[in-house]
Formats: C-alpha cells, structure tokens, sequence
C-alpha cells in the first residue's frame, strides 16, 4: 500500500525566509503527487501538481516543487515568505486506480 | 459556476441519529471522494466513486455508506452516528488529475 509521509509537524519560519516542505512517498511506480494548501477554517486549494516530464514544477502563490526519483519525494520551497501564508500544506499521491493518500499536514507559522 | 457545494455547512447531531452529508458538483467530473479531517491525523479517505453507479472504500469507511445514482451527487450517511464521527468532512471530485475541493461540513456527534 502506498504511504505519505511529511516529517515536519509546524515549522515556524520568519517573514521574508525561505520555506522547504519535506513529502516522501512509499509507492511501487511513479505516482501524481500534489500540494495543497489549507488556510484555517477554508477548504482545500491545489498549489501544484507533478504527472511527468520536467521534475521542477512551478505552481500558485511563488510556490515551486522538486520531484525526485531516487529520494521518493516531492518537496515543496517558497523563496521569501510573506504572513499569508501562514497555513496548513498537505501532500497527495494519486496511484493507479485512483487511489489517493495524503500525509499528515505541515503547519506553517510565520513570524513578523 | 459553483463547483462543488456541501450540506450542511455545519451540524450538531445526537449520537445513534441518522445523518446524510450531501455534495453536489457541476464539473462533469467521473471521480468523487468523502474525506475526513481530523486534528493531528490530516485528511483521511472515507469512500470514493470512480464512476455514476460504482463505490469503493478508502482508509476508514466503517460507518458511513455512500451511493452515486448519478454523475453530479454523492452523498454520504452515517446510519447510527457516534461521537468518534465528530469530525470535517470534506467532498472532493477529479477529472483524472486534480482534485477539487468542496468547503467542508463540520459535524459534532454529541
């Protein structure tokens, strides 16, 4: 069975810093995989997606993510960080059969 | 255009009722999902349906039914609600790629 795994819980970072998300998966082949944000009390907006071809992918909001192969992962990076995105971020893997499954969520906080 | 709407947007409900989530989509989409949203647990599938007229489980489908008479609805219902259900409830649909997101119903099982 397929697994995602976001090892950082919260990850507090100050305004105008960089910004990593770590996402590994555990799966058989090379699946979709997704970011998706979630501001508090809203519902879910996609930030990017991977299906193939050029491993750097560019997505809303200044967003950018990293597929690699060889790691399974699919970390997320924002340059400078600006206080609204002070958010929950969530990584989705889509495999055969449409099976979905999303880590656990990383909370972002940012400090003035 | 709407794109997913859920039903209630919020509900208090006692335990042993019966209880049905609505969600509707005007995106044409084959693909629907019930998602669960719980602190500490992130987002957990409950159900989905590939297809009008088809359903599967997903990682914790245990007390809850689904049903897709059609492309555009998909609802879900707790027959005999417990305060473990307490939870948001997210519906979901994809043209084979994204997902989209309905806003969520929040639900309390007293």
């Amino acid at each position: 069975a397929q697994s995602v795994t976001q090892p950082d819980i919260h990850i507090t970072v100050s305004e105008g810093a960089s910004l990593e998300l770590r996402c590994n998966y555990s799966y058989g082949a090379t699946p979709y995989l997704f970011w998706y944000v979630q501001s508090p009390g809203q519902g879910l907006q996609l930030l990017l997606k991977y299906f193939s071809g050029d491993t750097l992918v560019q997505g809303i909001k200044g967003f950018e993510a990293e597929f690699k192969r060889s790691q399974s992962s699919f970390n997320l990076r924002k340059p400078s960080v600006h206080w609204s995105d002070a958010a929950e971020y969530f990584c989705l893997i889509k495999a055969a059969g449409n099976k979905l499954t999303f880590g656990g969520g990383t909370r972002v906080l940012v400090k003035p | 255009i709407a794109g997913i709407t859920q039903a209630p947007t919020s509900q208090i409900l006692a335990a042993g009722r019966r209880m049905t989530l609505r969600c509707t989509q005007d995106m044409r989409h084959n693909a629907m999902y019930w998602y669960r949203q719980d602190l500490g647990l992130g987002l957990r599938l409950i159900h989905y349906s590939n297809t009008a007229g088809t359903t599967g489980k997903g990682e914790v489908p245990d007390g809850y039914s689904v049903s897709r008479a059609n492309t555009d609805d998909f609802p879900l219902t707790l027959a005999s609600a417990v305060p473990s259900q307490t939870s948001v409830y997210f519906c979901a649909s994809s043209d084979g790629g994204e997902q989209f997101f309905g806003p969520g119903t929040r639900l309390t099982v007293l």
